[in-house]
């Protein structure tokens, strides 16, 4: 199946600090990118939809300027997380649709956030 | 998102037996249903996907669906230990998002 590798797996930051997460499609194209936010026991929950060259379309509750998404192109997206708080800790996960095989999705590694 | 519900479980069996994964669904006109695998402090990864009405069939793994009762199954069979992580139900909304169910966490007894 096809690669999404996301970087970095885990990462521990100051409050108040931004943090990028990258999330690359490594054999394909990927119009389209996914990122979840996933906290313990529960569900992931689609934070937003990055479009290639588009801006990202943000979920309800999500907000826009303080979890930025930048798509420059069909194999990278990424989340910046912005003056970060400790309950933005969490485990984030980006997914990305190949144009080859629409009907399923593929998930990077994940990214292990703590915010301290 | 939608509305995908599955018992949290945790769902225990010996190894050897089978393992019986439900789902239900809100929106009846969902077309593609997936389940995924996720063991714990990693991403989930996909074991199928299911479209049409009926079973689905892939080695040790079964997905049922029945969309006229908005239900969709996964069974595990010869459970194994290391099948044993939390099971995710996930259906594809008409624009491409999937709506993921909270999972249901199964242990296989040794």
């Amino acid at each position: 199946g096809a690669v999404v590798s996301q970087h970095p797996s885990w990462v521990i930051c100051k409050s108040g600090t931004s943090v990028k997460i990258e999330c690359r499609s490594l054999d394909f194209q990927a119009t389209t990118m996914f990122w979840y936010r996933q906290f313990p026991k529960q569900s992931l929950m689609l934070m937003a939809t990055s479009n290639e060259g588009s801006k990202a379309t943000y979920e309800q509750g999500v907000e826009k300027d303080k979890f930025l998404i930048n798509h420059a192109s069909l194999t990278l997206s990424t989340l910046t997380v912005t003056s970060a708080h400790p309950e933005d800790s969490s485990f984030y996960i980006c997914s990305a649709r190949d144009l080859g095989h629409l009907t399923e999705a593929f998930f990077g590694q994940g990214t292990r956030l703590t915010v301290v | 998102q939608k509305e995908v519900e599955q018992n949290s479980g945790p769902l225990s069996v010996p190894e050897g037996a089978i393992a019986s994964l439900n789902c239900t669904y809100s929106d009846r006109g969902s077309q593609s249903f997936f389940w995924y695998r996720q063991y714990s402090g990693k991403s989930p990864e996909l074991i199928m996907f299911i479209y049409s009405n009926g079973d689905k069939e892939d080695g040790r793994f079964t997905a049922q669906l029945n969309k006229a009762s908005q239900y969709v199954s996964l069974l595990i069979r010869d459970s194994q230990p290391s099948d044993s992580a939390t099971y995710l139900c996930a259906v594809k909304e008409n624009d491409y998002k999937l709506s993921f169910g909270a999972g249901t966490t199964v242990t296989v007894r040794a």
